[in-house]
């Protein structure tokens, strides 16, 4: 079974720009959830979308924001984009069954430079 | 902030098992311990969870203290290729909630 996929594996962007970033769950997976990992502060969660609703959120501005299609993939956008965006931007997909303890897979990550 | 505190970083020689210890002081009943870990500039890998009693599987065995205060992730033959930050977690919710890890590196 194939992993999950994300595309693009590098982008480069100016400020002030917005950026789509895309994902596809494993086969069999209706939950999606996106992760941020800056140096600075590590690994956090952003959202997670199941069924294509906005399920659960952490604590990132408004200029983050996502979605769900009927297939499961999940887009990300970041709009007005500023320097300390620059990150690596991971997915994860899970069953989505219980909303819970299911264990997440992750992709390899797109990686955003902001200049 | 993460909950769960783990050493740095560790060495281990090639072959020799890898035992990464984590404290979970804040842990609750219902909260189960995952191991993940992330080898450079890839996405997280998923390696084992337990809640309870000790767990093994192909990757690794995971090892909780009857109080549950702690935990030790134990890779049996560690290989270059274990080469990784490990990550513990105490999950309660959906989100994951990774600290700073422990950089493990294993040496020829």
């Amino acid at each position: 079974k194939a992993g999950v996929t994300q595309t693009p594996r590098y982008l480069i962007k100016t400020r002030g720009q917005q950026v789509t970033l895309s994902c596809s769950p494993i086969s069999g997976h209706r939950s999606v959830s996106w992760y941020q990992q800056t140096p600075g502060q590590g690994l956090q969660f952003l959202f997670e979308y199941f069924s294509e609703t906005q399920r659960n959120k952490g604590n990132f501005p408004g200029r983050f924001s996502g979605r769900q299609f009927s297939n499961s993939r999940s887009e990300m956008n970041v709009s007005t984009l500023e320097l300390g965006d620059s990150a690596l931007y991971l997915c994860a997909s899970s069953l989505g069954a219980s909303g819970g303890q299911e264990t997440q897979y992750f992709g390899p990550g797109t990686r955003l430079l902001v200049l | 902030d993460a909950k769960t505190t783990q050493p740095p970083s560790m060495d281990c020689a090639e072959g020799r098992a890898a035992n990464l210890p984590c404290n979970h002081s804040t842990i609750s009943g219902n909260e189960y311990v995952y191991w993940y870990r992330q080898i450079h500039s890839q996405g997280p890998q998923y390696i084992i969870h337990g809640l309870k009693n000790n767990e093994t599987n192909e990757m690794a065995s995971l090892i909780i203290t009857e109080d549950r205060k702690s935990s030790t992730l134990i890779l049996p033959h560690a290989t270059l290729r274990d080469t990784a930050v490990y990550y513990c977690i105490d999950r309660s919710g959906y989100a994951l909630n990774f600290g700073k890890g422990t950089s493990l590196l294993v040496t020829p």
